[in-house]
């Protein structure tokens, strides 16, 4: 049974570009929620998509978007980066109709913005 | 709002000694309530995790921890720390997208 993957696992940009995360939810998971983790600090949910749509959203810009695809898997874009966003993004997925609300991570993205 | 805090961030215990992790939070009805580990590199890993019930709850790895809500409190413990128990733990309070992190707590573990 595979888990939550993710790619790429590491990458570069400069500032001014634009970055899309990939995330594919664990089997049998409807429902994919996106976390920033700068360094030394904990995790700081940016938004969470089911069916398609993005239900909830944390305190970030519209510079962080996403997209749900039909197979449940999901995309993080972030535009015009800044050095700031410098961080390890992770992707947890679950199930909507879950009555626990864990959440499965996966392995995160590594993002250096130079 | 709900927000978890780890009053220690970084704490070192010798390889074979007891262990224990704080966690305080602030929620405002019956929280559901995680422990992760992330290793270097990597993603969080659940611990344990308490809905409801006996308020003390195992988990893997030999880590146990235990609810007190008179405390509002959720602390990790482990009898006999071994090495490769080294890593950063995050005390989580809420479910799904509402889910809070604390800032976490570095384990070094000495031989």
């Amino acid at each position: 049974d595979a888990g939550v993957t993710q790619s790429p696992t590491h990458l570069i940009k400069t500032r001014g570009q634009q970055v899309t995360l990939r995330c594919s939810p664990k089997s049998g998971h409807d429902t994919v929620s996106w976390y920033q983790q700068a360094l030394g600090q904990g995790p700081q949910f940016i938004f969470q998509y089911y069916e398609e749509e993005e239900r909830q959203r944390g305190n970030f810009p519209d510079r962080f978007s996403g997209h749900q695809f039909p197979n449940y898997s999901s995309e993080l874009n972030v535009n015009a980066l800044l050095l700031g966003d410098s961080a390890l993004y992770l992707c947890a997925s679950s199930r909507m109709d879950g009555n626990t609300g864990e959440l499965f991570f996966g392995e995160g993205s590594r993002l250096t913005v130079l | 709002a709900q927000s978890v805090t780890q009053p220690d961030i970084h704490i070192t215990v010798s390889e074979g000694a007891s262990l224990e992790l704080r966690c305080n939070y602030s929620y405002g009805a019956t929280p559901y309530l995680f422990w992760y580990v992330q290793s270097p590199g990597q993603g969080l890993q659940l611990l344990l995790k308490y809905f409801s019930g006996d308020t003390l709850v195992q988990g893997i790895k030999g880590f146990e921890a235990e609810f007190k809500r008179s405390q509002s409190s959720f602390n990790l413990r482990k009898p006999s720390v071994h090495w490769s128990d080294a890593a950063e733990y995050f005390c989580a309070v809420g479910a799904g997208y509402d889910m809070r992190f604390g800032a976490g707590t570095r384990l070094t573990v000495k031989p």
